[in-house]
């Protein structure tokens, strides 16, 4: 079981909006900023976004990231078949003192 | 731009030993805290170990502790990951990534390097 819980899937048609949830706590999302990655097989790991909301150099404004509270969320406007791909939150959790990742969503583009 | 290549993977026997590497490039490597993030076979990521910019502090997660540890050199903008007592668990691709900050997810990765424990 993940520190962090994501829906394992979640799909939608092009053009379409998603939103994929993260769901912790004070001691990780509720006190640290939120990472978002999308992950390809064989790829290295992409960050989407970083401190909860910011975007890298080169990601599309279509990737937004917002918190609340003890919950972070990733949206993706304008879906495209490139999207497919398995998304994962990540965040320092100050009890474990380590980083804790969701378990990873798989989003298909139907 | 940022690299980061990872070496040292490869079959290893359960029981024995095996040193991960990983050369950073195109960043200020001493300033950054470095990790170790694993992928299982089907199964999700998972963070490894974290050692803080200048060494002073390291991190393991529960799976790890007392069997792995990382190191880093910034004279040669390297990181290490000394695996001993090796599980048949263990068999993943390991990543390298880097992080801005303390406590903090990663910003950049490397490709990964796959280690599989086998008989």
């Amino acid at each position: 079981q993940s520190v962090l819980t994501q829906p394992p899937s979640a799909s939608g048609t092009p053009g379409q909006r998603v939103t994929i949830s993260c769901s912790g706590s004070s001691s990780n999302i509720g006190s640290y900023y939120v990472y978002w990655y999308q992950h390809l097989p064989g790829a290295a790991p992409k960050l989407l976004i970083y401190r909860n909301y910011q975007r890298p150099s080169g990601v599309p404004d279509r990737f937004s990231g917002s918190t609340s509270g003890t919950s972070a969320s990733l949206a993706i406007s304008g879906l495209r078949s490139e999207d497919e791909a398995d998304y994962y939150c990540a965040a320092w959790d100050d009890s474990l003192s380590a980083v804790v990742f969701g378990g990873g969503t798989k989003l298909t583009v139907l | 731009q940022v690299q980061l290549v990872e070496s040292g993977g490869g079959v290893v026997q359960p029981g024995r030993s095996l040193r991960l590497s990983c050369v950073g490039s195109g960043f200020s490597f001493s300033s950054y805290g470095m990790h170790w993030v694993r992928q299982a076979p089907g199964k999700g990521l998972e963070w490894v170990t974290l050692i803080w910019y200048d060494g002073s502090y390291k991190y393991y997660a529960d799976s790890v502790k007392g069997r792995f540890t990382i190191s880093r050199d910034n004279s040669k903008n390297t990181l290490y990951l000394q695996m001993n007592s090796l599980r048949a668990e263990d068999t993943a691709v390991y990543y390298c990534a880097a992080s801005y900050g303390g406590k903090q997810a990663p910003d950049y990765w490397g490709q990964g390097t796959l280690v599989t424990v086998s008989s």
